[in-house]
């Protein structure tokens, strides 16, 4: 039982370049979400799903895509990557969308230079 | 809106020693409060959580956690520390009457246990 695995682990990107964080929860949890961690400021939510087939912003979500692609993944995209989205990515997923445990995956470090 | 602050970013005590991590919040409802464990270069692990109920709550590694309303506070503790337990720890909290599983977190504090 993996939990909740996301790819890449680490990733350099170039100023306007594109990519792609994938993440799948083996789990059957519903809702699904995605995280970046900065220094001295905690977690904050970009996107989440609350179940499959939708999708809704968080707190930080400018530059950003996410796509539910079934049950199990959830991808965030960067379209055109900027030196401030350097940062920790994290998904995460909980049963439902109602004040359930939220679990997370290992991280995603992003540096774009 | 809900916040919560960890007033302390670094907290040292010495193996064998109690330790307390502080976490204060505000939320217009119930909150929902949870401790988050992270290690290294490694995810948040969950430790305990307070939705209802007897206001100290066990958790994972001997953790525990008392909810005072009166207060707005959800401090973490342990009897006795392990060098082992040095890590960054994050209090969450939510909203319990509405706006749906969206946790805003503080900003973490270090926890460095010596021997």
């Amino acid at each position: 039982n993996a939990g909740v695995t996301q790819t890449p682990k680490f990733q350099v990107l170039k100023t306007g370049q594109s990519m792609t964080l994938q993440c799948a929860q083996d789990m059957n949890h519903n809702s699904m979400y995605w995280y970046r961690q900065d220094p001295g400021m905690g977690l904050r939510l970009i996107y989440y799903s609350a179940s499959e087939g939708t999708t809704d912003k968080g707190e930080v979500p400018n530059g950003y895509n996410v796509s539910r692609l079934n049950k199990r993944e959830f991808s965030l995209r960067l379209e055109s990557a900027a030196p401030s989205q350097t940062s920790v990515y994290f998904c995460a997923s909980s049963e439902s969308y109602s004040g359930n445990t939220i679990y997370f995956g290992e991280g995603s470090w992003l540096t774009v230079v | 809106a809900q916040s919560v602050a960890q007033p302390e970013d670094q907290v040292n005590v010495a193996e064998g020693n109690p330790l307390t991590v502080k976490c204060t919040y505000s939320v217009s409802g119930n909150p929902y409060l949870f401790w988050y464990v992270q290690y290294p270069n490694r995810g948040l692990q969950f430790l305990l959580k307070y939705i209802t109920g007897d206001n100290l709550v066990k958790g994972s590694y001997g953790f525990e956690a008392e909810f005072n309303k009166s207060q707005t506070s959800f401090h973490l503790k342990k009897p006795s520390a392990l060098v082992s337990d040095s890590a960054l720890y994050f209090c969450a909290v939510r909203d319990g009457a509405g706006g749906g599983n969206k946790l805003t977190f503080g900003t973490g504090t270090q926890l460095k246990v010596e021997l």
